[in-house]
């Protein structure tokens, strides 16, 4: 079946200027994530989306960094006023969720958007 | 919050000879402890997993151990080939409820030579 997808593959933008990272999940799964990996470094949790509970925002860098997702789909991830520092492979992973079946934790992941703030 | 150390950070071996790579975790609420292979340019792919309540598994060439008392858990890769060679990275989580989010080790660059 379809695995995790994201979009765009690379993403080049100028400093100050806002992009929207889009991540769609496995179908039927419920959880939601979005990592950064900087590189040469291990990856980074961001925000974490469970069905419809209020999502956790706590590994979120800065009040630049937003999520969204629409029920139990697609993922928009925006960074405004984008930094040099904000250079890096944003990553989606999604997961069954809350469901007891085994496995339900593991969490599979897109291919990442590589982003670049000249 | 849970804090993963892994070691080494690269790793050369021969073909055909074994592979160790070994993280701790600081949390003993930790109970879900996944392995990724990341190949260049590509997203991190699951390659094995263990939950607290079992001490080992094996997967072919792949084994992972777990000692939940002394809070380390460990990647054996036997009998190893060049296709082998990737970025390996642990993670530890709670698997679920509000930290269902993974913390990730930095990552060990395995180097198979032919």
């Amino acid at each position: 079946g379809a695995g995790v997808s994201q979009s765009p593959s690379n993403k080049v933008t100028e400093k100050g200027k806002d992009v929207e990272l889009r991540c769609d999940p496995i179908s039927g799964h419920t959880a939601l994530y979005w990592y950064r990996q900087r590189l040469g470094q291990g990856l980074e949790f961001l925000i974490y989306f469970q069905g419809n509970s209020a999502p956790d925002k706590s590994g979120l860098p800065s009040d630049r960094f937003s999520a969204e997702r629409t029920g139990e789909s697609v993922s928009t991830l925006t960074i405004q006023r984008t930094q040099q520092e904000d250079s890096a492979v944003y990553l989606c992973a999604s997961s069954l969720g809350w469901s007891r079946t085994p496995g339900a934790e593991t969490q599979y992941f897109g291919p990442g958007t590589r982003l670049l703030v000249l | 919050g849970e804090n993963v150390e892994q070691h080494p950070s690269t790793l050369s071996v021969q073909e055909g000879d074994s592979a160790v790579i070994k993280c701790t975790y600081s949390d003993s609420a930790s109970n879900y402890f996944p392995w990724y292979k990341q190949e260049l340019g590509k997203g991190p792919q699951l390659i094995i997993d263990i939950r607290s309540n079992v001490g080992e598994k094996k997967d072919q060439r792949i084994a992972v151990t777990l000692n939940k008392t002394a809070k380390h858990f460990s990647l054996h890769i036997t009998e190893t080939q060049p296709e082998d060679s990737a970025v390996y990275f642990c993670a530890a989580s709670m698997g679920g409820g509000s930290q269902g989010n993974l913390i990730f080790g930095k990552g060990t660059k395995l180097s198979v030579k032919p």
